[in-house]
């Protein structure tokens, strides 16, 4: 069965530093990954996704992920952190009946001046 | 306007009470859901629907049912309100099995 693993419930950087949340998947078919970030009082939007194509996803407000299926990962990266990136951020990956998203618990991103 | 959007956004209602959310969207996806999150879970799928006729339940269904009453729109209903249904509501729609678009959120508080 599809599995997601966020590691580390809360991580904390200081503006203009290396932003990196970390997802681990587990799955028995080629997984759709997807990273959804949440502003305070707002539904989840869709940060980028991974649909079998190009293993780096670039997607909105400079985010980045990597697909790694060596290490069942996909973790998301952004180079400069910025006071507006503090949010929740979760990362999902679509069942194997292909019916629904699983999600990983969340990692709240706080960014400190 | 709003693709997804969500009524009431917010809802106190107390033990025993039956209480409907209603989801509509206006992106002409095929598919919808309802999740809760729950602070430090996640979130977790209610139910899901692939069209008017075809509603399915999820992993935490339990004390809880849908109405597809339109393509556009998906509600969900508490028969019988508990405390621990206090959570925040979310519906979603997809087209196919791709990326699912949130509506706002229902914060739903059962006394």
């Amino acid at each position: 069965a599809q599995s997601v693993t966020q590691l580390g419930s809360h991580v904390s950087v200081s503006e203009g530093a290396l932003v990196l949340l970390r997802c681990n998947y587990s799955s028995s078919v080629p997984p759709y990954l997807f990273w959804y970030v949440q502003y305070p009082n707002q539904g989840l939007q869709l940060l980028l996704k991974y649909t079998s194509a190009a293993t780096l996803v670039k997607g909105i407000n400079g985010f980045e992920a990597e697909f790694k299926k060596s290490e069942t990962s996909f973790h998301l990266t952004k180079p400069s952190a910025h006071m507006s990136d503090a949010a929740e951020y979760f990362c999902a990956v679509i069942d194997q009946a292909g019916t629904a998203l699983i999600f990983g618990k969340g990692t709240t991103l706080s960014v400190s001046s | 306007d709003a693709d997804v959007t969500q009524t009431p956004r917010n809802r106190i209602t107390k033990t025993g009470k039956r209480i409907m959310l209603e989801c509509s969207q206006t992106k002409g996806h095929d598919r919808m859901y309802w999740y809760r999150q729950d602070p430090g879970l996640g979130l977790r799928l209610i139910y899901y629907s692939f069209d008017v006729k075809d509603i399915n339940k999820g992993e935490i269904s339990d004390g809880y049912s849908v109405s597809r009453q339109a393509q556009a729109k998906f509600s969900l209903s508490l028969e019988s309100a508990i405390p621990n249904q206090t959570a925040l509501y979310f519906c979603a729609t997809s087209q196919g099995s791709y990326e699912q678009y949130f509506g706002p959120g229902t914060r739903l508080t059962v006394t």
